[in-house]
């Protein structure tokens, strides 16, 4: 069963514009990461907030927690174009037994920033 | 750039063919993982492994192997391509459980 889910699904802006990401979890986490991939490649770690974390920066990027809604967002402020990737939650499987550790992906949402 | 490499990068074969598939890390990372993603859609894992000599499967069934005799090499093998196993193979490092993963830039595979 899916862990993370991203929201939405495809997000197209405007290039200095802020583009805001959702992402709702089912089950208890240790920590939630975002992670970036531009068409065709691997992906690329962003950010980790851990259970007892609130909000964590990271340049551009902006991440909320709230654990009681088990939900995060991902803000990136003033987006240029060559921020258009696809953005991936991820939640570790900290409830899942013998997989705990490992990170469960939602299916991402597809940012497209216009110039 | 993240320390993990995957050969090749793109892999045409025809149907009943055996491949491997490479990915070596120099980060002396212990745990290692493979997902499998069709385009525009969500990673599943399907192999990790702990250390050396240690490999498990993942979430998602497949009918690929995997082997760790040396920690900066976890190859995937499929003993016999068909198209159904068309998608993208990304292969994946950690330091540890529930840190980052560092991830290969992915191998393309194509089953005629």
């Amino acid at each position: 069963s899916q862990q993370g889910e991203e929201d939405p699904q495809a997000l197209s802006i405007q290039e200095g514009e802020n583009a805001t990401m959702n992402c709702s979890y089912k089950t208890s986490i240790n920590n939630l990461q975002w992670y970036r991939q531009n068409s065709g490649r691997g992906l690329v770690h962003l950010i980790l907030i851990r259970s007892n974390e609130r909000e964590k920066h990271s340049g551009r990027l902006r991440v909320t927690l709230d654990t009681s809604k088990k939900s995060s967002s991902l803000l990136i402020t003033a987006s240029r174009a060559a921020d258009t990737a696809s953005y991936f939650c991820a939640t570790d499987a900290g409830g899942y037994g013998g997989s705990q550790g490992n990170l469960i992906f939602g299916k991402g949402t597809k940012l497209s920033v216009k110039p | 750039e993240a320390d993990i490499y995957q050969t090749p990068r793109y892999l045409v074969i025809g149907t009943g063919k055996k491949i491997t598939l490479e990915c070596s890390q120099t980060m002396g990372h212990d745990k290692m993982y493979w997902y499998q993603q069709d385009p525009g859609m969500e990673l599943h894992l399907i192999h990790y492994s702990y250390g050396v000599n240690s490999t498990e499967k993942g979430d998602l069934s497949s009918e690929s192997t995997v082997s760790r005799i040396r920690t900066e090499h976890f190859p995937l093998t499929l003993e016999s391509a068909r198209p159904s196993h068309t998608s993208q193979y990304l292969c994946a490092s950690s330091a540890r459980a529930y840190n980052e993963q560092f991830f290969g830039p992915g191998t393309r595979l194509t089953v005629l």
